[in-house]
Formats: C-alpha cells, sequence, structure tokens
C-alpha cells in the first residue's frame, strides 16, 4: 500500500475548526483516501472517505488536492469529544483487502 | 446493536497457555480481520479472512490462528502465549464487494496480559 505521512500532533481549541493533513504523494489512480480515529480505549471508527472530489459527511469533510498527493480533514467545530488519533490510509484492491495503518494524528483539544 | 462485538475484553493469563477471542459481527459483512495494537499504539494487521481465502500478514506466528465457523464470526486462536503478545487486539468487518470503497467497522478490543 502507497504511503501516508501525517503530523505526530496537534491542537486545536474547543468549537474551532481543525484541518488535518495527511500527505501521499505515491498514491496510484485507483487508491481510495480513507480516514479513521480511535477515541481513547476504543477500536478505530471510520470518518470519511473520497477519490477525486471533496466529500462531506455528519461526521466531517474531506478536501483532496487536484494532484490527489495530499488531503485534509476538516472538523468544522471541534469538541473535547474529537480528541483522538487520526489516521489517514489509502485503500486499493490489495490481496486481503487489508487496510494499513500509519502513525496517525493524536488531536489534543482545549477547553 | 453493536455491529462488532469482541469478547472477553479483558483477558490475564500467564505464559505458555492457550486461549481463545470471540468475535462477532452482525452487519451482514463476509469479510472479517484480526488487528494487533501493541503498547506504542501501532495498529498491526494480522489476518484477513472471507469464505473464499485466509490472508495471513508473513510477520505473525503461527501460534495464532483465526477460526471461522461460520460468515458472522471469526475468532482468534492463541497457543503458547509468549510476554509478547499482551497488546489490545481488535476485530473488524467490512464487505469485501466494492472493497476500495466499504469502510472497516471495528470491535472495541480485547485487552490481552500475559503474566
Amino acid at each position: 500500500d502507497a504511503k501516508t505521512t501525517q503530523p505526530n500532533s496537534m491542537e486545536s481549541n474547543e468549537e474551532e475548526p481543525v484541518h488535518l493533513p495527511c500527505n501521499h504523494s505515491t498514491i496510484s489512480g485507483t487508491d481510495y483516501i480513507h480516514w479513521y480515529r480511535q477515541l481513547p480505549s476504543q477500536g478505530p471508527e471510520y470518518v470519511i472517505h473520497g477519490l477525486t472530489s471533496n466529500v462531506n459527511n455528519r461526521m466531517a469533510s474531506l478536501a483532496i488536492a487536484e494532484d490527489r498527493k495530499s488531503s485534509t480533514l476538516i472538523l468544522h467545530r471541534a469538541t473535547l469529544r474529537d480528541a483522538a488519533v487520526y489516521y489517514c490510509i489509502l485503500r486499493n484492491n490489495n490481496a486481503g483487502n487489508m487496510l494499513t495503518f500509519g502513525g496517525g494524528t493524536r488531536l489534543m483539544v482545549k477547553p | 446493536d453493536t455491529a462488532v462485538s469482541q469478547t472477553p475484553k479483558y483477558l490475564v493469563t500467564q505464559m505458555g497457555n492457550d486461549k481463545s477471542i470471540k468475535c462477532e459481527q452482525n452487519l451482514g459483512h463476509d469479510t472479517m480481520y484480526w488487528y494487533k495494537q501493541d503498547s506504542k499504539k501501532f495498529l498491526k494487521i494480522m489476518f484477513s479472512y472471507n469464505n473464499k481465502e485466509l490472508i495471513i500478514n508473513e510477520t505473525v506466528p503461527n501460534r495464532f490462528s483465526p477460526k471461522s465457523p461460520d460468515k458472522a464470526h471469526l475468532n482468534l486462536h492463541i497457543n503458547s502465549l509468549e510476554l509478547g503478545d499482551s497488546a489490545v487486539y481488535f476485530c473488524a468487518s467490512s464487505q469485501a464487494s466494492g472493497q476500495r470503497n466499504s469502510p472497516l467497522h471495528f470491535g472495541n478490543g480485547t485487552r490481552l496480559t500475559v503474566t
């Protein structure tokens, strides 16, 4: 699987927007960009995914660069409950349909 | 309703023992997975399984074996437990069809402690 690069950690204030960046310069044309997050003491949770166009859902927005070599997960108003590790992952038709996690970005939200 | 459930939530056992962790999903998915999260918090894929094939991460010792009695269950058996097996184990599931487009759903993990 192609590799992604994320900052180790970020801080945000509560009720402010958060932009979590991800670089994936070796992305292939068939890779989907997936984002997951892991809250403390819980399993990873799907957030959003996209291929080329920007995507919105109830949890977040995903902005994908035109060349697809980077993407940004946008939380429009951070809450304390959004404090988690956020993972950006490229997904393709690999054997076993497996998802490979990197180190992720630890988001800290200050009240 | 819990979509992916694992039991037990905590498992404490001694070196050399054999133990199992159970996983059930009620999402109708046809692919299930086991992940290991070590003390440094890295999530590593161990297995991917559907009714057609088992894909094993080559770094997983053969003391670990997945067993699937039916499509909704994928249990993890561990033989001759070692101290280094202490970790949190997560089960997950997804649809195989449209795989690049299908999210994984994870359980809340089983914390295994080997003493």
